[in-house]
């Protein structure tokens, strides 16, 4: 079954516990990209690739890391969480031509992350 | 500012009536919309897309309609059904092509039986 899975999907950490939310889709996507959903505020970008070792910053880089070490995998690392990143974060994959319309995108189940 | 905006942050519609979500945007060079939608405890998933050299794309009981003269589009669900009650994004690739997406704020649709 082509999907994109994220653990955990549930996380409560404290301010300042590095941690890491891994992200593996198993459609052979280039395009990889991890968002943050908050109320009123929809859907932000935090980070994007375009293919392995390929990575860019979206709307909300700050206080977030990833790497993109291997096609199917797309980490999001949070070095020193603070509150304001509780948040609903979700991983997404597409085909990506870097030409013409664009690929629909496949998102993950979501991970609520709790910072205290 | 926002590139893309959903105005309406919740609807609430009869069962087979007609549901009309709207999104207005504000760069008339994008050049495809797409609408997505999330249930609870879900990622978003792909609904129906309309290319900018179209006015109209229909999918079933789904249909997307685009103004490019006063850069607004809306979707159109019809008849309506309980298991539509969702919450719904407009979004538009940030600068064509395959770029990553901007999302609006998202519209939740309540069909009420």
């Amino acid at each position: 079954e082509a999907q994109v899975t994220q653990n955990p999907r549930y996380l409560i950490t404290v301010t300042g516990k590095k941690l890491t939310v891994t992200c593996s889709q198993n459609m052979n996507h280039e395009y990889m990209s991890w968002y943050r959903q908050d109320p009123g505020l929809g859907l932000r970008q935090i980070y994007y690739s375009m293919n392995v070792e390929v990575t860019d910053k979206g709307d909300v880089p700050e206080g977030y890391k990833v790497s993109r070490k291997e096609k199917r995998n797309f980490p999001l690392i949070l070095e020193s969480p603070s509150p304001n990143q509780t948040s609903l974060y979700f991983c997404a994959s597409s085909l990506t031509s870097g030409q013409g319309d664009p690929y629909e995108q496949y998102f993950g189940p979501g991970t609520r992350l709790t910072v205290t | 500012d926002q590139q893309v905006k959903q105005n309406s942050p919740s609807l609430s519609v009869q069962e087979g009536r007609i549901s009309i979500l709207n999104c207005d945007y504000t760069n008339s060079m994008f050049d495809y919309f797409l609408w997505y939608k999330k249930y609870p405890a879900e990622g978003p998933t792909f609904l129906i897309s309309i290319s900018s050299i179209k006015d109209k794309n229909e999918d079933g009981r789904f249909t997307v309609f685009l103004n490019k003269s006063a850069k607004h589009l809306s979707l159109h669900i019809v008849p309506s059904q309980p298991g539509d009650s969702a919450v719904y994004f407009c979004a538009v690739p940030d600068q064509g092509g395959n770029t990553p997406l901007v999302f609006g704020k998202g519209t939740r649709l309540s069909v009420i039986a």
